[in-house]
């Protein structure tokens, strides 16, 4: 069965730096691979999504590269801030692009420090 | 929010006893899913649902049922409540934008079983 992991349960980094989140699936390549981003008690909130033919996707400070040779994608936040504290967590859809089981990874708590 | 309500927000229940959470949308959205979150497991598929009366099994199924009479009601039912259903629980629903899918979470709720 496929499985996904985010190689780092926590992340510390000073402010202003680029933190880069990992994650990495094992078995079939997936249709596409998103990210989110939650806060303590609340739902996920989905941030990008990167298509398995697509190498890297942007959206303001965020970046996400996709490389299914390795089958990794990476996520970064430049210039980081202290409210990009949270949790992010990666998910894999199946092949196919159905939208039925999406996999979540467990998440890495990162902490930006001023 | 994508309009998604999670009822209730907290439950303390005891072991044996039935319980059923309610996730409710406003959107008429064809997917909704049930995960939970548990510390070193991250969020995993309990079961999903692709229409009325249409639901499939996710990775943790054992022990729980759902129903969806009304498209906008999706029902997660735990028979026989047990100590490891100890959990936070969220709704989720699948709105695709554009050629991109995305997953709406709801707030979750924190049950627990004594």
């Amino acid at each position: 069965s496929q499985k996904i992991e985010q190689n780092s349960e926590a992340l510390n980094i000073q402010e202003g730096k680029t933190a880069t989140l990992t994650c990495n699936y094992t078995n079939y390549s997936p249709a596409y691979l998103q990210w989110y981003r939650q806060d303590p008690g609340r739902g996920p909130v989905f941030l990008l999504l990167i298509r398995e033919n697509e190498k890297e996707k942007r959206k303001e400070r965020l970046k996400v590269t996709f490389d299914t040779t390795l089958k990794q994608s990476l996520f970064h936040i430049t210039a980081s801030q202290p409210a990009d504290s949270a949790t992010y967590l990666c998910a894999l859809a199946p092949p196919g692009g159905s939208q039925g089981n999406l996999i979540f990874g467990k998440g890495t708590k990162l902490s930006v420090k001023p | 929010d994508a309009g998604i309500t999670q009822s209730p927000r907290h439950k303390v229940t005891e072991t044996g006893t039935p319980v059923t959470l309610r996730c409710h949308q406003t959107e008429n959205h064809r997917y909704m899913y049930w995960y939970r979150q548990d510390p070193g497991h991250g969020l995993r598929l309990i079961h999903y649902s692709y229409g009325v009366k249409d639901t499939d099994k996710g990775e943790v199924s054992d022990g729980y049922s759902v129903s969806r009479s009304k498209t906008e009601d999706f029902l997660l039912t735990l028979e026989s409540a047990t100590s490891s259903q100890t959990s936070v629980y969220f709704c989720a629903i699948s709105i695709r934008q554009g050629s991109d899918t995305e997953a709406f979470f709801g707030q979750g709720t924190r049950l627990t079983v004594v």
